[in-house]
């Protein structure tokens, strides 16, 4: 179970463009879900926190206009990276919370990442 | 505030030996503790977690850790390594006052023939 899906696993796209990467959980709904980017050799940065129906909650220095996130339902959250630049090559990863209310600890769930490589 | 220090950037180990792979951590408050392991390309996968309780836990393919909460310290350990461990491992902490998880910077395994 708490199983985390993310599409695509890589992209590679041009200058200018617009991604978007979607991370599903597919046997649980998550009330909360997160995206981490990872630079190569680097460790996890938290870019947002989105909870269902809501706008999400950028970090500090995370462009927001820039890294659009849309948690539309329970099983389902994009995040479209506008405008494209080489600099924004990663390693995009999500995941996925149940997020019960009262509970001490909510157990984040990870997606597989999807590779984004910007020509 | 949070944070997660993984002194060793790569740790070699000759295959069969043992390991450890240090974690220390700061907070203001309880903490719940986590080691993460990623290979190459992929996502990360929960070796184990301390929520509460034994200070030594358990987890998947033949690693365990010790909560050391004098020593601030949460140092992942497995009494013989294989080659398929190569991998980067990631220390990581929470606390019950919000869901963000903050990472260690991680520590590359490098298992030797």
């Amino acid at each position: 179970g708490a199983v985390v899906s993310q599409h695509p696993s890589w992209v590679i796209c041009k200058s200018g463009t617009s991604v978007k990467i979607e991370c599903r959980s597919l046997d649980f709904q998550a009330t909360t879900m997160f995206w981490y980017r990872q630079f190569p050799k680097q460790s996890l940065m938290l870019m947002a926190t989105s909870n269902e129906g809501s706008k999400a909650t950028y970090e500090q220095g995370v462009e927001k206009d820039k890294f659009l996130i849309n948690h539309a339902s329970l099983t389902l959250s994009t995040l479209t990276v506008t405008s494209a630049h080489p600099e924004d090559s990663s390693f995009y990863i999500c995941s996925a919370s149940i997020g019960t209310s009262g509970r001490a600890f909510n157990e984040q769930f990870f997606g597989p990442g999807t590779r984004l490589t910007v020509l | 505030a949070q944070s997660v220090t993984q002194l060793d950037s790569q740790v070699p180990v000759f295959e069969e030996a043992p390991v450890e792979l240090r974690c220390n951590y700061s907070s203001s408050v309880s903490v719940y503790l986590f080691w993460y392991v990623q290979y190459p390309n992929q996502g990360l996968q929960l070796l184990l977690k301390y929520l509460s309780g034994s200070t030594l836990v358990k987890g998947i393919n033949g690693f365990e850790a010790e909560f050391n909460k004098s020593q601030t310290s949460f140092h992942l350990r497995k009494p013989s390594v294989h080659i398929s461990d190569t991998a980067e491992y990631f220390c990581a902490v929470t606390s019950n006052r919000d869901d963000k998880i903050i990472f260690g910077k991680g520590t590359r395994l490098h298992i030797l023939p």
